[in-house]
């Protein structure tokens, strides 16, 4: 049974615009999310975390919300450019299990047309 | 500095052979970790190791994978003999403290025909 959830395998946003990546879990031991991009032929490299004490972290275009009742998060990506063009995995821990074990989810491309 | 290298980059062998892919992570990370990606699947976690001594191998499929790290430096992932199922990529991540953030490198892709 996935504990972590991309529902969405593609998205298509016009550069300039707002996309929006969606992610959601069942496991409320999970503290800490992250969020990876990976390029073709590439292993996937970090983009931004958060942790559970918060409902927002922001870096530059990127900003990713988490919404613990929900028990959703999102990566928000404005404006979105051409070389975001990659597949975003979201990933989860739980630092009570001691081994801060990462949980990802399936993956969802996303594509900026310019 | 150099990031976390693995080779081969792309292995295709029959069923029933056997397979090494070899991953070196960054220099001083104590922690590595192997991890799969079947198509179209989420990044499944392997095992772990801290130095060269296996702290979770709760993801390892069966008894045809077999992982070492002898000496706490490079690790290497063994399948034999191998299956059609076992097709997928292959990464190897490291961290410097196991709180830490993940480097992964480019990962091994395996067919088996």
């Amino acid at each position: 049974d996935q504990q972590v959830k991309q529902n969405s395998p593609s998205l298509s946003v016009q550069e300039g615009r707002i996309s929006i990546l969606n992610c959601d879990y069942t496991n409320s031991m999970f503290d800490y999310f992250l969020w990876y991009k990976k390029y073709p032929a590439e292993g996937p490299t970090f983009l931004i975390s958060i942790s559970s004490i918060k409902d927002k972290n922001e870096d530059g275009r990127f900003t990713v919300f988490l919404n613990k009742s929900a028990k959703h998060l999102s990566l928000h990506i404005v404006p979105s450019q051409p070389g975001d063009s990659a597949v975003y995995f979201c990933a989860a821990s739980a630092g009570t299990s001691g081994t801060y074990k990462y949980i990802f989810g399936t993956g969802t491309r996303l594509k900026v047309l310019a | 500095e150099a990031g976390v290298t693995q080779f081969p980059s792309h292995s295709v062998i029959e069923k029933g052979q056997t397979v090494t892919l070899r991953c070196d992570p960054i220099s001083g990370h104590d922690n590595l970790y192997w991890y799969r990606r079947v198509m179209g699947k989420e990044i499944k976690f392997l095992l772990h190791f801290v130095k060269e001594s296996k702290q979770d191998e709760s993801g390892m499929p069966n008894n045809r994978f077999l992982a070492e790290r002898t000496g706490g430096t490079y690790s290497t992932l063994k399948v034999q003999p191998a299956e059609l199922e076992d097709s997928g990529v292959y990464f190897c991540a490291s961290s410097q403290v196991i709180q830490g953030r993940r480097f992964f490198g480019p990962g091994t892709r395996l067919t088996v025909l």
